[in-house]
This record gives C-alpha cells, sequence and structure tokens, in this order.
C-alpha cells in the first residue's frame, strides 16, 4: 500500500547545529503533510504544516522543504536545542481526514 | 477546555480480558479519530467519527475491536479478548471538520497484554 517512510532511523547533533531530517512519500494524491514531534509518553505535537502548493514554509526555528517532483519532504531545525530531542514524523493526508505516518526519526541533541 | 483527554494512562491486562479506554476531545471538535501505534513506529489509523457516525474504520480494526461516540462527545475504544499483539499505544485526536491546521492528538494510553 501507499506509505510515507524515512531515510534515517536515527539522527544525532550537536547543540547550537542546524539539523535536518527526510522523508519520502509514496501517494501522488497527497496534498498536505505535517512534521509531528513526539516525546516520551506522549502523543504527537504538532511542528509545521504544508500543502502541496507550496515548495517551502517557515516557522519558528523550523523550515519544511517540499519536493514533489521527487516527493520528498524535509524539516530543517536551526540551532537545535536539547529540548529539540525527540521522534520525528512525517504525515500525509491525501484526503483530508487521517493522516499515514511514517516510522520516525529520533533526534539526540549531543551537549 | 486544556486539549484532548485520555483515560487511563497506563493499563496492563491478562490476555483474554476485555479493556476500554476513553477519549474526550476538545469540546468544539466533531471529528474524532483513533489511532494504534507500536514502539517505534508512527502510529497508524483505526477509525474515525464525525459526531456520533463513525464514517471510516481501517483494516486494522478486527472484529474484536469497537468503538462509539454515543453522543458525539466523548468515544470509547473496546478491544474484546485481548492478545499480546494488543500492546501498543492507543492515540485519540480530534479535529473541527477537516480543519487538519486545529488536529489534535491526546497523550495516548498505553495498553501491555500479559
Amino acid at each position: 500500500g501507499e506509505s510515507v517512510g524515512l531515510h534515517l532511523p536515527t539522527l544525532s547533533v550537536q547543540e547550537g547545529d542546524n539539523s535536518i531530517i527526510n522523508c519520502a512519500y509514496s501517494n501522488s494524491a497527497s496534498d498536505y503533510f505535517i512534521w509531528y514531534k513526539q516525546e516520551s509518553g506522549k502523543g504527537p505535537q504538532f511542528i509545521i504544516d504544508i500543502r502541496s502548493n507550496m515548495d517551502k514554509r517557515q516557522g519558528q526555528r523550523v523550515t519544511v522543504l517540499l519536493n514533489k517532483t521527487v516527493k520528498h519532504l524535509s524539516l530543517q531545525i536551526a540551532a537545535t536545542q536539547p529540548g529539540d530531542s525527540a521522534v520525528y514524523f512525517c504525515a500525509e493526508t491525501p484526503y483530508g481526514q487521517n493522516f499515514v505516518f511514517g516510522p520516525g526519526t529520533r533526534l539526540s541533541v549531543l551537549p | 477546555d486544556t486539549g484532548v483527554s485520555q483515560d487511563p494512562r497506563h493499563k496492563i491486562t491478562k490476555r483474554g480480558q476485555n479493556v476500554t479506554f476513553r477519549c474526550d476531545p476538545i469540546s468544539e471538535h466533531n471529528r474524532l479519530y483513533w489511532y494504534r501505534q507500536t514502539l517505534g513506529q508512527g502510529p497508524e489509523f483505526l477509525t474515525y467519527f464525525q459526531n456520533e457516525a463513525q464514517l471510516e474504520k481501517s483494516r486494522l480494526l478486527s472484529d474484536r475491536f469497537s468503538a462509539e461516540r454515543p453522543k458525539g462527545s466523548f468515544s470509547t475504544l473496546e478491544i474484546q479478548r485481548t492478545e499480546q499483539g494488543d500492546s501498543a499505544m492507543y492515540l485519540c485526536a480530534s479535529s473541527l471538520n477537516s480543519d487538519l491546521w486545529g488536529y489534535t492528538f491526546g497523550s495516548g494510553t498505553r495498553l501491555t497484554v500479559v
């Protein structure tokens, strides 16, 4: 079936460096994408979203890039902080109802 | 209203027992979703309601699973004759119609079947 996946299961970065988390999706009908952050014992928390008619969107310290040609999504976190340590998921929805999630990338911020 | 609430946070049960989880969505949200998340994986969609109507069920929702939302507010998810493979985090989310930006998850119920 169609699914969302991630290239890297784990990512370790030095505090203060920038982080880039990648995601590949396969459903060309998807028109809305979200990056979620999930800390241990908590539900997914919204970070940033992007619609398929955009290729870049910026938030506070985060940027999402969408490349529809190669069906690729990335999350960039600037000046990574210890509080950014968590598992990050990209999720897509082609029909505006339920989301399809990838397996996640664990981000570990080193002091 | 502080968000989506789920109860209990943790549940340990013996194989073969029935369990029921509750989800209270954000009060003005008319859509409610259930997901299951196993360790190291992303959440997987189970089912969703618009008001009291259950509009979609995934293949993951076996006959042992039943969800209700009788008054269009809180929802329950029951698992009958639990199996060890049912051990997972059960997440609830809610939204106002198809407003995906306001799609909010609860903290989940962690089920362990022993």
